[in-house]
């Protein structure tokens, strides 16, 4: 059975760094690409961005609201997608989700994490 | 980056009745070299992920019900579904994924009238 389980959430003050993982199982890790979503309360979808398979150099892209300030990494030997954030801002208070994509059948989003809550507050 | 739109922003049916919600993008997001259309459709209940619905525009994920189906090409794309049962009550996203940053639309709230 596919699994993917976000950890990591919390509440952090503006300014501050926060690493979100997803561990994975249940599927070969190493063959897909692995997204981070997140949904602000009350609001819709927002992508915030990819690292693929090593095939394809696992290599990253951003929304432009984290670009510089987010970095995704994996560890396939662990099966764990991480989420750095840093410089954290008030608007990042979303439910953060982990998903896979299949980047060689260019499918999109088919199992997804439950989530992880991060509250950006003073 | 290509902007997805969705109408309307809330629907009420009634049940067995048809529901059609419509997503356009700002750009085409058909791949020429294979002719598929990178659109997905995901359902979204409250304090649930999303569910991948259909991708390639009108390809069902497995073990969706055949009552719901996709259809569009290049800009403009439709989610129906033929008879809505009350299960269905749920958000619904339409999503490029044809480039990245990979958009979603604002999502379409699905009622029963």
């Amino acid at each position: 059975e596919v699994q993917l389980v976000e950890s990591g959430g919390g509440l952090v003050q503006p300014g501050r760094s926060l690493r979100l993982s997803c561990t994975a199982s249940g599927f070969t890790f190493g063959v897909y690409a692995m997204n981070w979503v997140r949904q602000a309360p009350g609001k819709g979808l927002e992508w915030v961005g990819f690292i693929r398979n090593k095939a394809y150099g696992a290599t990253t892209a951003y929304a432009a609201s984290v670009k510089g300030r987010f970095t995704i990494s994996r560890d396939d030997s662990k099966s764990i997608a991480y989420l750095q954030m840093n410089s954290l801002k008030t608007e990042d208070t979303a439910v953060y989700y982990c998903t896979r994509n299949d980047v060689v059948a260019d499918t999109p989003f088919d199992f997804w994490g439950q989530g992880t809550l991060v509250t950006v507050s003073s | 980056d290509i902007v997805m739109t969705q109408s309307p922003d809330s629907l009420a049916v009634s049940l067995g009745e048809r529901a059609t919600i419509n997503c356009k993008s700002s750009q085409s997001v058909l791949y020429s070299s294979n002719s598929k259309n990178y659109l997905a459709w995901y359902q979204q209940n409250p304090g649930q992920p999303p569910k991948l619905l259909i991708y390639w525009t009108s390809t069902r994920e497995s073990g969706v019900p055949d009552r719901f189906s996709g259809s569009g090409s290049g800009t403009d794309f439709t989610l129906t579904i033929s008879s809505l049962q009350a299960e269905d009550v749920a958000v619904y996203y339409c999503q490029q994924y044809y480039t990245t940053p990979y958009t979603f639309g604002q999502g379409t709230k699905l009622e029963i009238k």
